[in-house]
């Protein structure tokens, strides 16, 4: 089954612990892409990757940080997390060239930080 | 820039009422428009797209015109049912791609029986 996959999906954490949450997808896609979603704003693009290696700051990158080591796994790194980044996430891949830009989503990951 | 705008919700509705969720975005030239579906606890999904103006995109009884004129994308729905309970967003990619969906606020859709 296509799929993109984010764990955990629900964390509480305190403020400057560092954690990761990971994101995992088995369509082979080049694109992944974080985004965060807080009420009344929508979903904002946190960082993306057109490939592994290759990855650019989206809207909201401050406080983030990601790398692409292999094709199918795109972690969202917070270094130092504070309260103003509990929000709820999504990891998402597409193809990259051709196709219907749809983008496939993990199921989302909860945060809080206290 | 590029952006979305969708009515505010909650939308409340009663069962079998018709559905509009209006959606007006700003791009240069001609981007891909999408509809996600959010349920209660879950991810987005796909709900329809239209890569065209004049295309018209429909699934599970959704349907939204790419209107070029207007800048619009509503999405309608003859027929609502409690299972359509969710958050829709709008969202656009631009010509030729671009590195990212560009989305609305979303709107939360309540169907009561």
């Amino acid at each position: 089954e296509a799929q993109v996959t984010q764990n955990p999906r629900y964390l509480i954490t305190v403020t400057g612990k560092k954690l990761t949450v990971t994101c995992s997808q088995n369509m082979n896609h080049e694109y992944m892409s974080w985004y965060r979603q807080d009420p009344g704003l929508g979903l904002r693009q946190i960082y993306y990757s057109m490939n592994v290696e290759v990855t650019d700051k989206g809207d909201v990158p401050e406080g983030y940080k990601v790398s692409r080591k292999e094709k199918r796994n795109f972690p969202l790194i917070l270094e130092s997390p504070s309260p103003n980044q509990t929000s709820l996430y999504f990891c998402a891949s597409r193809e990259l060239q051709g196709g219907s830009y749809e983008q496939y989503f993990g199921p989302g990951t909860r945060l809080t930080v206290t | 820039g590029d952006s979305v705008t969708q009515m505010e919700g909650p939308v409340t509705l009663s069962e079998e009422a018709f559905l509009t969720i209006n959606c007006t975005y700003t791009a240069t030239g001609y981007p891909s428009l999408f509809w996600y579906v959010q349920y209660p606890g879950e991810g987005l999904q796909l709900l329809l797209k239209a890569t065209k103006a004049d295309d018209k995109g429909s699934n599970k009884g959704f349907e939204a015109t790419y209107r070029k004129e207007t800048t619009s994308f509503h999405l309608e729905k003859g027929s609502v049912q409690v299972s359509d309970s969710a958050v829709y967003f709008c969202a656009l990619i631009p010509t030729g791609g671009g590195n990212k969906l560009t989305f609305g606020t979303g709107t939360q859709l309540k169907v009561e029986l």
